[in-house]
């Protein structure tokens, strides 16, 4: 079975510009989460997205923002890039049953903002 | 809110020594409690789960935590620890109170394997 998969693996950008990044979940999931990983500020929940829609949201701008499309894929957009936006972007996904929701991880993109 | 602390952001161990890795949290309901794994330049790995079910949980790689709810607890432990495991291991808290499925994760512990 594959797992999450993540595209592109790496993303050089400038200030300024906008970066869309891919996400595709495991089979059968539903649920895609974005975490972001900044060097010196740890995994920070980013986005959840689940049948289409956007549940929940981290304390992030609004130039973060995404959708997932009917085929559970989702895409992460990042508006306006400032150079505090180079981290390592991760993707997760889980199939949310009740009382349980293992998230697992693609392998990231790795965004670099010049 | 939730949260998670990692008490030791490098640890070193002598290759076959025990491996301890301490993570304590803080929820308000009853917590989903994982460990994840983190190889240099790739994505996070799950060890193992706590959902409310055994206190004692095995994982992959012969890796086991304990969930210990009276110290609010889920320290990771492997008997003997081997040079691949050197790794940066983070512990996160889920808890499906308002519907907020996100992961709240650690600081991280960066894991040393000497030989």
């Amino acid at each position: 079975e594959a797992g999450v998969t993540q595209s592109p693996t790496h993303l050089i950008k400038t200030r300024g510009q906008q970066a869309t990044l891919r996400c595709s979940p495991i089979s059968g999931h539903t649920s895609v989460y974005w975490y972001q990983q900044a060097l010196g500020l740890g995994l920070q929940f980013l986005l959840w997205y689940d049948e289409g829609e956007e549940r929940n949201r981290g304390n992030f701008p609004p130039r973060f923002s995404g959708r997932q499309f009917p085929n559970y894929s989702s895409e992460l957009n990042v508006n306006a890039l400032e150079l505090e936006d180079s981290a390592l972007y991760l993707c997760a996904s889980s199939l949310v049953l009740a009382g349980t929701d293992t998230q697992y991880f693609g392998p990231g993109t790795r965004l670099t903002v010049l | 809110a939730q949260s998670v602390t990692q008490l030791g952001s490098h640890v070193s161990v002598s290759e076959g020594a025990l491996v301890l890795l301490r993570c304590n949290y803080s929820s308000s309901v009853p917590p989903y409690l994982f460990w994840y794994v983190q190889y240099p330049n790739q994505g996070l790995q799950l060890l193992l789960k706590y959902t409310s079910a055994a206190t004692l949980v095995k994982g992959i790689n012969g890796f086991e935590a304990e969930f210990k709810k009276s110290e609010t607890s889920f320290h990771l432990t492997k008997p003997s620890a081997h040079m691949s495991d050197a790794a940066e291991y983070f512990c996160a808290v889920s808890s499906m109170d308002t519907g907020r499925r996100a992961l709240t994760f650690g600081s991280g512990t960066r894991l040393q394997v000497q030989p």
